[in-house]
């Protein structure tokens, strides 16, 4: 059981925006603390996606796109393409927990 | 470009110790400015925070671990370490190492190892 949850898959078409939720509480993303997201294709690595709730790393396309209200965070994809298709998990600060923690991740299908 | 590379064994008996090592290379495990992480992701699922260690020496566990754990680093090798005993088939699982920007709370994860896989198994 995660910390923060994630549904556990969301599908769009090309060329759709999809947006998929990471929901937290007050220790963690209600708190304040920053929510990242990761995107991890098949078999590699995560990678960051988006940092401190709205903020693209270099080279990270502006298709991605991340928000945050309250206790809950969001990421939106659009002009949804065939390599998008990942799992994409978010990552936060919790306080009861005094460490990081993650949600259980979203797997996204491009129909 | 930094890069960062997990080496260990990839099967280990149950009750016994699992050590790991993450090799940093193109930047200095030294740098005041990260911390240095482990992350491990059980067969299938989520990923789960293990630790964090500083380039001094400061560490800070996962509670849920904590009692099994030890993270250590070695700036000389430009190395970082991780020790986790009494090992059960629950602990197999991918090991990630990863370098940590910014202050914990607002803390993220650039860039990733490429995992090692661990199998506990008699």
């Amino acid at each position: 059981q995660s910390v923060l949850t994630q549904p556990p898959s969301v599908s769009g078409a090309p060329g759709q925006r999809v947006t998929m939720s990471c929901t937290g509480s007050s220790s963690n993303i209600g708190a304040g603390y920053d929510v990242q997201w990761y995107q991890q294709l098949p078999g590699t690595a995560p990678k960051l996606l988006i940092y401190g709730n709205t903020n693209r790393p270099s080279g990270v396309p502006d298709r991605f796109s991340g928000s945050k209200s309250g206790t809950s965070a969001s990421l939106a994809i659009t002009g949804l393409q065939d390599e998008d298709e990942a799992a994409y998990y978010c990552q936060s600060y919790d306080s009861s927990l005094s460490g990081w923690v993650f949600g259980g991740g979203t797997k996204l299908t491009v129909l | 470009q930094v890069q960062l590379q997990e080496s260990g064994p990839g099967l280990v008996k149950p009750s016994q110790t699992l050590s790991l090592t993450c090799t940093v290379s193109g930047g200095s495990i030294s740098s005041d400015n990260y911390y240095w992480t482990w992350i491990r992701q059980h067969p299938g699922k989520g990923l789960e925070w293990i630790a964090y260690i500083y380039y001094t020496g400061r560490t800070y566990y996962n509670p849920s671990l904590n009692s099994r754990l030890t993270i250590s680093v070695d700036t000389s090798k430009n190395q970082f370490s991780l020790n986790l005993g009494s090992l059960t088939a629950a602990d197999t699982a991918v090991y990630f190492c990863a370098r940590v920007h910014d202050s914990p709370y607002s803390a993220r994860f650039d860039p990733w190892g490429q995992g090692t896989l661990v199998t506990v198994s008699s």
